[in-house]
C-alpha cells in the first residue's frame, strides 16, 4: 500500500515569505502528526490532527498553523519565514485504536530559507 | 511523557548483535514504549513496540524489565545498512505527541 506523501520534497523561500506544506496520511489512517527537525533541535513534535480537529500542539510560534481535511490529509502553513525556519518537515500518519503499532512517516519537506 | 535517555552513540561490527538501552524511570501505567530507525533525510522508520517482557519481530526485539524502567532494543547480526541513528519513544499507544530524545546514532563498521 502506498506510503505517507510529502509534497513537496524540496523547498527555497525568502524571508518574510509563506509556505504550505502537504501530506498525504496512509489510506485509512485518520491521525496526522507534523515535526520540524533541525540539526540543534533534533525531532520537535509540531502538532497533530484527527477527524478534522487539531488534537495536540507542540510549542511553537502561532506562525505555524495547520489543518486536516475530511479525507485526511493534511496541510501545515508557516507565514512570515525566518532563517530559523529552515528544517526538515515530517509528517507521520496512524491508525488510532486498539492495535496501534506506532507512526509511519513520510521523507520531509526540506524547506530551506533564504 | 516520559523522558527517555539514550547513549549518544554506539559503535559496532557486521555480524554482531547491539544492544542499546533506554531508561525511562518515570513511565506511566499506560505507556508504551517504541523504537525507530532513522537514515539520513529521511523520515523515521518504525522498528518496534512493546509494554512488558519481550517483543520480537522480523527485524528486532525488544526486552522490557517487569518494572518497566528501562527498555533494550536488540538488533541481532547488524550490517553496515544498520548504520542509523535510533530513538527510543515512552508514551500512550495511540498519542499523536511524541516527544523525540537525541537519539542514539549507531555505526556499524565492516
Amino acid at each position: 500500500k502506498a506510503g505517507v506523501t510529502q509534497t513537496p520534497r524540496y523547498l527555497i523561500k525568502t524571508r518574510g515569505q509563506q509556505v504550505t506544506l502537504s501530506c498525504s496520511p496512509i489510506s485509512g489512517h485518520r491521525s496526522v502528526s507534523w515535526y520540524q527537525q533541525t540539526p540543534g533541535q533534533g525531532l520537535q513534535f509540531l502538532f497533530e490532527y484527527f477527524s478534522e480537529t487539531q488534537r495536540n500542539k507542540g510549542n511553537f510560534p502561532g506562525r505555524f498553523s495547520g489543518r486536516q481535511f475530511s479525507n485526511s490529509r493534511s496541510e501545515m502553513n508557516v507565514s512570515t519565514l525566518e532563517l530559523g525556519d529552515s528544517a526538515l518537515y515530517l509528517c507521520a500518519s496512524s491508525l488510532v485504536g486498539q492495535n496501534n503499532y506506532g507512526y509511519t512517516f513520510g521523507s520531509g519537506t526540506r524547506l530551506t530559507v533564504v | 511523557l516520559a523522558k527517555t535517555t539514550q547513549p549518544i552513540s554506539m559503535d559496532s561490527y557486521e555480524g554482531q548483535e547491539v544492544n542499546i538501552t533506554c531508561s525511562h524511570n518515570n513511565i506511566a501505567t499506560n505507556d508504551y514504549i517504541t523504537w525507530y530507525q532513522q537514515f539520513p533525510s529521511q523520515g523515521p522508520r518504525f522498528i518496534i513496540q512493546g509494554y512488558k517482557t519481550k517483543v520480537t519481530n522480523e527485524v528486532a526485539s525488544l526486552f522490557i524489565p517487569a518494572d518497566r524502567k528501562s527498555s533494550t532494543l536488540s538488533l541481532p547480526r547488524v550490517s553496515l545498512s544498520d548504520t542509523a541513528v535510533y530513538y527510543c519513544l515512552v508514551g500512550p499507544a495511540n498519542a499523536g505527541k511524541s516527544t523525540f530524545g537525541d537519539g542514539t546514532t549507531l555505526t556499524v563498521k565492516p
